[in-house]
């Protein structure tokens, strides 16, 4: 089955470091990607998505690009903010599948100033 | 506008009983899901309606577990005879058309089951 696998936290950087999270995935065809953010005390959000290969997703300085030769969409930020604190999960969803989304387990972000 | 709202926001209930956990999607969002989120786990996918219909319901663990979606707006996840191991937040999802556009999740209900 559909399965996303991304870096275990929590994952502890200093503020205006560059952020990296690694996520990879298995799934039948060309799913689409995602990563969802939950900032404490809040509901899921949606951070940015990719729907097909190559394609880069943006979103608040966080970029990951949809990379099929690697089955991975790694999350990316240049410079982190004590605000970017967070749990952050990468998911899945299978092309024009009446399917909801597959998720990793998340990683847990401490951004010290 | 207004959110996905869940409630109640906590449930804490013994072993064996019932709950009802409600979910109201945003307005004229036709698809809703249900997800599951254990400690320390990502959400896993329950159900998901499209409308009135569950299109996919392959996410239940077992028949202890229901939902419906009778007027094809709010919604009810439905727990018989709860175990402890049914102790997870339970979030609810919607989206505006079809199962790919971006969904939008609730502040979910956490079940405690003692």
């Amino acid at each position: 089955g559909d399965s996303v696998t991304q870096m275990e936290g929590p994952v502890t950087l200093s503020e205006e470091a560059f952020l990296t999270i690694n996520c990879t995935y298995t799934a039948t065809g060309y799913p689409s990607l995602f990563w969802y953010v939950q900032y404490p005390g809040e509901g899921l959000q949606l951070l940015l998505k990719a729907t097909k290969a190559d394609d880069k997703g943006s979103n608040k300085g966080f970029e990951a690009t949809y990379r099929k030769e690697t089955t991975s969409f790694h999350l990316e930020k240049g410079s982190v903010q004590v605000s970017d604190s967070a749990v952050y999960f990468c998911a899945l969803q299978r092309r024009g599948g009446a399917d909801g989304l597959t998720f990793g387990k998340g990683t847990h972000l401490i951004i010290q100033p | 506008g207004a959110g996905v709202s869940q409630t109640p926001s906590n449930k804490v209930t013994e072993k064996g009983k019932y709950v009802e956990l409600r979910c109201d999607p945003i307005s004229g969002h036709t698809a809703l899901y249900w997800y599951r989120q254990s400690l320390g786990q990502g959400p896993e996918f329950l159900i998901y309606f499209q409308g009135t219909g569950a299109a996919d319901d392959s996410g239940l663990p077992n028949d202890r577990f229901f939902a419906v979606r009778p007027e094809g707006s709010v919604s009810t996840l439905k727990i018989q005879r709860t175990e402890r191991g049914d102790s997870a937040v339970y979030l609810c999802a919607s989206s505006l058309h079809a199962a790919t556009d971006t969904q939008y999740f609730g502040p979910g209900t956490r079940l405690t089951v003692l």
